[in-house]
């Protein structure tokens, strides 16, 4: 199985930039996601590495480094419409399922 | 319109009453599955299925049971509600294969609260 953790709560300035770690420990590793999830709404993805680096997406990036069992998503030029909470999330190679952590909370002020 | 729908979306009902929560999806997606979330503990697997023939247990599955109906068609019920069960539940949705594509697709939610 897999152990995921990442911070539980951030807050930043609007225009500024967040960055959000996660580590997990796996068993077996086939893939990181990250979802954005704002209050009493569903999870909608936000970005997927399985190779090591970065992936740029816009405003959004994600990073990944498995040696390291290491993620971190960075939101840039933060605008108050990215207060939500942001999951990371892990699938394991043998069934395809994913693990989440449990989630930070960003809060962007203005 | 969604792609993926629950019913119903709000239910508030009484410790020992059997309960269904219900999941739709018009993406022709073969895997589905339900989650729970509760505060501080993210979202956690209750059973997923890979078609409409193959029905597995997640993490915390006791106290639940599931029905796949179809492709299209997957249901959660509680045979008896106790109100830890009280949380809101995802059904979420994929296309299976392993790649980026096998992106999982969340419903809007049902908030189950059990007096």
């Amino acid at each position: 199985g897999q152990n995921i953790d990442q911070p539980t709560e951030m807050t930043a300035t609007e225009g500024a930039i967040v960055q959000i770690n996660c580590t997990y420990q796996t068993s077996g590793f086939n893939g990181l996601f990250w979802y954005q999830q704002h209050a009493g709404e569903a999870p909608t993805f936000l970005s997927y590495n399985v190779l090591d680096g970065l992936e740029e997406k816009g405003r959004f990036s994600s990073f990944l480094s498995r040696s390291k069992g290491y993620s971190y998503l960075l939101l840039k030029e933060l605008q108050m419409k990215d207060s939500a909470s942001y999951l990371c999330a892990v699938r394991d190679t043998n069934d395809y399922k994913l693990s989440f952590g449990a989630g930070t909370t960003v809060t962007v002020r203005a | 319109d969604a792609d993926v729908t629950q019913t119903p979306r709000n239910r508030i009902t009484k410790t020992g009453k059997r309960i269904m929560l219900e999941c739709s999806q018009t993406k022709g997606h073969d895997r589905m599955y339900w989650y729970r979330q509760d505060p501080g503990l993210g979202l956690r697997l209750i059973y997923y299925s890979f078609d409409v023939k193959d029905i597995n247990k997640g993490e915390i599955s006791d106290g639940y049971s599931v029905s796949r109906q179809a492709q299209a068609k997957f249901s959660l019920s509680l045979e008896s509600a106790i109100p830890n069960q009280t949380a809101l539940y995802f059904c979420a949705t994929s296309v299976g294969g392993g790649a980026v594509t096998d992106t999982q697709y969340f419903g809007p939610g049902t908030r189950l609260t059990v007096l």
